[in-house]
């Protein structure tokens, strides 16, 4: 079973630029959900698609986009990146939006 | 609105010793609860989950809603308990959305 791998590992961006982070999902797992970590935090749920379509939706601004293919991989977009948006961001993929959610390693994005 | 609130940033115990990590939440309506762990240079993976009633590494933990605490337990810590724990809930409205605390770095001294 191939568990969830997320690219890059590392980023660094300069304010006002956009960003695409790429999350593989679990083998068998059709629900994506993505989630950023400030430094101290606990994750908060920025999204979650479901069979291609959103599913849910934390308290983030709409400049947080994302997109989930057919094979269920899945895209985060953030534009016009401030410097409050560097954090790990982490992906995490489950069986038909239930229950236990497997998590990828994370992206660190560093906003300059 | 959903909330967790883990109130120790940092717990350290010895070997041996009972270690109790604490869990409280608010949420209004059936939550499900998850105890999820981080050891060093490792991903976040779950640990344990309320309606599974499971036994994982010797942790336990049980949902009391009158209290609405779901507090993490092991009998006799060790060392390779190290790790950073964070409490999570999920469910109704919300589903498949995880509302996470802000973890307790667990330490077992030898």
């Amino acid at each position: 079973e191939t568990g969830v791998t997320q690219s890059p590992t590392h980023l660094i961006k300069t304010r006002g630029q956009q960003v695409t982070l790429r999350c593989s999902s679990q083998s068998g797992h059709n629900t994506v959900s993505w989630y950023q970590q400030a430094l101290g935090q606990g994750p908060q749920f920025i999204f979650q698609y479901y069979r291609e379509e959103e599913n849910g939706r934390g308290n983030f601004p709409p400049r947080f986009s994302g997109l989930q293919f057919p094979n269920y991989s899945s895209e985060l977009n953030v534009n016009a990146l401030e410097l409050d948006d560097s954090a790990l961001y982490l992906c995490a993929s489950s069986r038909e939006g239930l229950g236990e959610q497997y998590f990828g390693p994370g992206t660190r994005l560093t906003v300059t | 609105a959903q909330r967790v609130t883990q109130p120790e940033k940092l717990l350290s115990v010895f070997k041996g010793a009972p270690v109790e990590l604490k869990c409280n939440y608010s949420y209004s309506g059936s939550p499900e609860l998850f105890w999820y762990v981080q050891y060093s240079r490792q991903r976040l993976q779950l640990l344990l989950r309320h309606i599974s009633r499971e036994s994982i590494k010797g942790f336990t933990a049980d949902l009391n809603k009158g209290e609405t605490s779901f507090h993490l337990k092991k009998p006799f810590a060790q060392e390779e308990d190290s790790a950073m724990y964070y409490c999570a809930v999920a469910g109704g409205t919300s589903y498949g959305k995880l509302t996470f605390g802000q973890g307790t770095i667990l330490t077992v001294h030898p």
